[in-house]
């Protein structure tokens, strides 16, 4: 069984600033991790993944992620936010059974000017 | 650029009838999914297609729900009768294979209000 957590539903960041979205994830087998972006009204697009290469993982718009076998984590970053990154972001795993993806229940993030 | 179609977009019907949805993966792309995405919420699996046959559909309501891809190309999904509860954005995706690591593509999702 795998699982998801993001902490905090909603993150407000100034244009400019770090970006850090967080994502915590349970599985009883070696994990595949995603981040997806989804803007109001549309599906869901990859930003980056975690497939057991390098753990430092570099994305779509500036955005990459750190996998930490030891903290169960994979945090979203990008270092200077931008208004058009502002979305709902989710974390996602998948085991080895499959590609059948477990979301997190999404932080929105609002960039303010 | 290759995309998922989905049809309709939005979808406005009372409770107790029938709704179906539509989706066109994209060219190739064996794995087929069916996702519910309830506002606020995350998207939840409710069935996964590999060609024309069923990998998983244990998180489908199957008493009103139902899904298909006869021909292992496009699919349909369809509740009947219709709940409150039902509301929500209904994702399609496809991926080229089944493996773990490959890339989910999403449409853009229809959304059903029920009244």
């Amino acid at each position: 069984a795998q699982s998801v957590t993001q902490l905090g539903s909603h993150v407000s960041v100034s244009e400019g600033a770090l970006v850090l979205l967080r994502c915590n994830y349970s599985s009883s087998v070696p994990p595949y991790l995603f981040w997806y972006v989804q803007y109001p009204n549309q599906g869901l697009q990859l930003l980056l993944k975690y497939t057991s290469a390098a753990t430092l993982v570099k994305g779509i718009n500036g955005f990459e992620a750190e996998f930490k076998k030891s903290e169960t984590s994979f945090h979203l970053t990008k270092p200077s936010a931008h208004m058009s990154d502002a979305a709902e972001y989710f974390c996602a795993v998948s085991g080895r059974a499959g590609n059948m993806l477990t979301f997190g229940g999404g932080t929105r993030l609002m960039v303010k000017p | 650029e290759a995309e998922v179609a989905q049809s309709p977009r939005y979808k406005i019907t009372e409770k107790s009838q029938a709704v179906a949805f539509w989706c066109d993966p994209i060219s190739g792309h064996a794995t087929l999914y069916w996702y519910r995405q309830i506002l606020g919420q995350g998207p939840e699996l409710l069935v996964q297609f590999q060609d024309e046959s069923v990998v998983d559909d244990s998180q489908l309501p199957k008493d009103r729900f139902s899904a298909e891809r006869l021909k292992g190309v496009d699919s349909t999904l369809k509740i009947q009768p219709a709940e409150l509860g039902d509301s929500a954005m209904y994702l399609c995706a496809s991926s080229f294979s089944l493996g773990p690591t490959g890339e989910l593509f999403f449409g853009e999702g229809s959304r059903l209000t029920v009244l």
